[in-house]
């Protein structure tokens, strides 16, 4: 079926650095989506995205991070500065249309040291 | 805001027995929300197993079944009989429409599935 990548799979940087997640989302898709699950939590959303513009970020998407999809390439989230509570696995996702399935990617672990 | 409770894991069944998982959803936002169960395989990603856009109708894939029922706000995943290869960690999803009309999904923490043989 259809695939989300995530790159890279696994990524540790020193507190206070700039980290970016990409996402290659599915082809054709027009929604795309960040959640953060911290260790022994659940998978919590984070920001959704379409159209070139978030339409809703939750309270844990800080003012250090940050989303984009330029020219249609990789969906990314950046981090800037990071923070040792930003420790966590990242999934990104995206869909179709609204109201339809999420295809989730396999996941970036970011270690902040 | 919205959450989602399942049945905390890990759960341990033994092989053609029969399970039920459940789930019990507050949605403050929306009235109708969708409900999911999304299903992690060992060494795989997130993956879709069934899905419900309406109160009172039956998913099912897989030999899985849920049914969202609005009155005791629950969608509790049920299978006959379990097979080895259903060990994975199952999780309940609640989606609604934010302010801007964009999805975002409400998980639960997720209930790990052991099938003994």
């Amino acid at each position: 079926g259809p695939k989300v990548l995530q790159i890279p799979s696994h990524q540790i940087i020193d507190m206070g650095q700039m980290v970016t997640l990409n996402c290659d989302p599915v082809s054709n898709h027009l929604y795309f989506y960040w959640y953060k699950q911290i260790l022994g939590q659940q998978m919590e959303f984070l920001v959704n995205f379409y159209n070139g513009k978030v339409m809703e970020k939750s309270k844990l998407f800080k003012d250090q991070f940050s989303v984009e999809r330029p020219d249609g390439s990789y969906f990314t989230l950046k981090i800037q500065p990071t923070a040792l509570e930003d420790s966590a696995v990242y999934f990104c996702a995206s869909s179709p249309r609204v109201r339809a399935e999420q295809f989730f990617g396999p996941g970036t672990r970011l270690t902040v040291l | 805001g919205d959450s989602v409770t399942q049945t905390e894991g890990p759960v341990t069944v033994s092989e053609s027995e029969s399970l039920i998982i459940n789930c019990t959803y507050s949605a403050t936002s929306i009235a109708y929300p969708n409900l999911f169960w999304y299903v992690r395989y060992p060494g795989e990603g997130l993956q879709l197993l069934l899905k419900v856009i309406t109160a009172g109708q039956k998913g099912s894939s897989r030999g899985f079944e849920a049914t969202y029922n609005k009155e005791t706000t629950s969608f509790h995943l049920q299978k006959a009989s379990v097979q080895e290869s259903d060990s994975a960690v199952y999780y309940c999803a609640l989606g609604d429409l934010g302010t801007e009309g964009a999805d975002r999904l409400t998980f639960g923490k997720g209930t790990q599935l052991i099938i003994q043989p």
